[in-house]
Parts: structure tokens; sequence; C-alpha cells
């Protein structure tokens, strides 16, 4: 029973670049979140989406960042024109209902040069 | 607005003692405690959780204590193993005004030596 994916491990990407960072629940799970991890600074929450919606964004910065969870596939971080401060863990995590128990993926390191 | 605090970066017992991991909250709308672990390079692993209508919650080496009037909670793990050194996150929420958003402290690192 596969844990919650997320590819790429590690990103590099120069300002003014896309990043795109992609998380498959756990089987079975439809609600996914992402959160960022700053250095030396616990996990903020970013955005909460089910299949085809957002749910709460207000942890989103309001300009370059995207999410979307479609009724196929994984769901997707997007990240415009990235900046040296994006650098961080960006995490997903899923859980089977609205309940708390969140599994975490093992992060996708963003690197802006 | 820090509203989960861990005010201790880092703390060291050796193998066999008890751990005891503390954690403040200010926000008094949050009703669902959680502790995660996590290893360098890796995502955070959920380790226990409490409701606020509970005032203690165990399992197996690790036990959670939640004292809502002076809005704070710890994790105790008992006896300490080596396996145990990781950093500690406690997590925070408010399912009536933010549903699942977790809020996080900063996380403790946990050295447990031989």
């Amino acid at each position: 029973n596969a844990g919650v994916m997320q590819n790429p491990r590690h990103l590099v990407r120069r300002r003014g670049q896309e990043a795109r960072l992609r998380c498959s629940p756990m089987k079975g799970h439809s609600h996914v979140y992402w959160y960022r991890q700053l250095p030396e600074e616990g996990l903020k929450f970013m955005v909460y989406l089910q299949k085809e919606n957002i749910i709460d964004e207000s942890g989103m910065p309001k300009e370059r960042f995207s999410a979307e969870f479609p009724k196929e596939g994984p769901s997707i971080l997007r990240i415009q024109q990235v900046v040296r401060g994006d650098s961080a863990a960006y995490f997903c995590a899923s859980s089977l209902t609205i309940a708390f128990e969140q599994f975490f993926g093992p992060g996708t390191r963003l690197t802006v040069l | 607005d820090q509203q989960v605090k861990q005010n201790s970066p880092s703390l060291s017992v050796q193998e066999g003692r008890i751990s005891i991991l503390n954690c403040d909250y200010t926000n008094s709308m949050f009703d669902y405690f959680l502790w995660y672990k996590k290893y360098p390079a890796e995502g955070p692993t959920f380790l226990i959780s409490i409701s606020s209508i509970k005032d203690k919650n165990e399992d197996g080496r690790f036990t959670v204590f939640l004292n809502k009037s002076a809005k704070h909670l710890s994790l105790h793990i008992v006896p300490s193993q080596p396996g145990d050194s990781a950093v500690y996150f406690c997590a925070a929420s408010a399912k009536e005004t933010s549903g699942s958003r977790l809020t996080f402290g900063e996380g403790t690192q946990l050295t447990v030596n031989p």
C-alpha cells in the first residue's frame, strides 16, 4: 500500500522559471493538502483541495502560486517566475476524510538559483 | 503570529529515560492536536493525536497530555530509544473555523543518546 508520493524529490530552477510539483495521494484519499517548510521553520499550510475543487487556499501567496487536483492524475502545485525566496521544502499530505490524520509525502526540495 | 510554539529547539536524553516535549498554543479555537515525527529528508510521520474533549491519550510508548486551561500540551516518550532521535512537530487544528488546516510549531530536535 503505497504512501503519499511526491515528485520530483529535488528540483532546481533559475529565477524566473516555472516549478511544477506533483503529489499522488494515498490510495482512496480524496483530500490533499500542501505545506511549505522554509529553512529553520515549521511547516506552513498553503492550500487544501478535494478532487477538482480548491477548498481553502488561505495560505497560498496571492501571486505566482496555483494548485489543482484534477479528476484524474496527481495534484499539482505550480510556481511561476520563481524567486530565491521560494527555495523551500514543499510537502503534500492526504487524508481519507476531513479527519485530521494527514499522511505526508517525502517532500520536494526546491532550490532557486 | 505564531499560534503554536515549541520553545525548546532541542532536547537531549539518555536511552531508557523519559523524553518530554512541550508545546503551547494561543488560539482558543483549536480543538484537535497532533504530534508528528520527522527524519531528515523525509516527510513528517503521524505519531499521536488528542481531541480537546480529552486530557490524555496513550499509544504504546507515547502519551500526549492536554491542559486546555494553560493552552499547553506535551508528548511523553518512555522509555526513549536512539531510534526516536528526530525532529518532533506539534500541530493543531480548529475544525469550526479552519477545517482541516494544520498549524505547526517550529519543531524540537530530540536526541536520544545510547
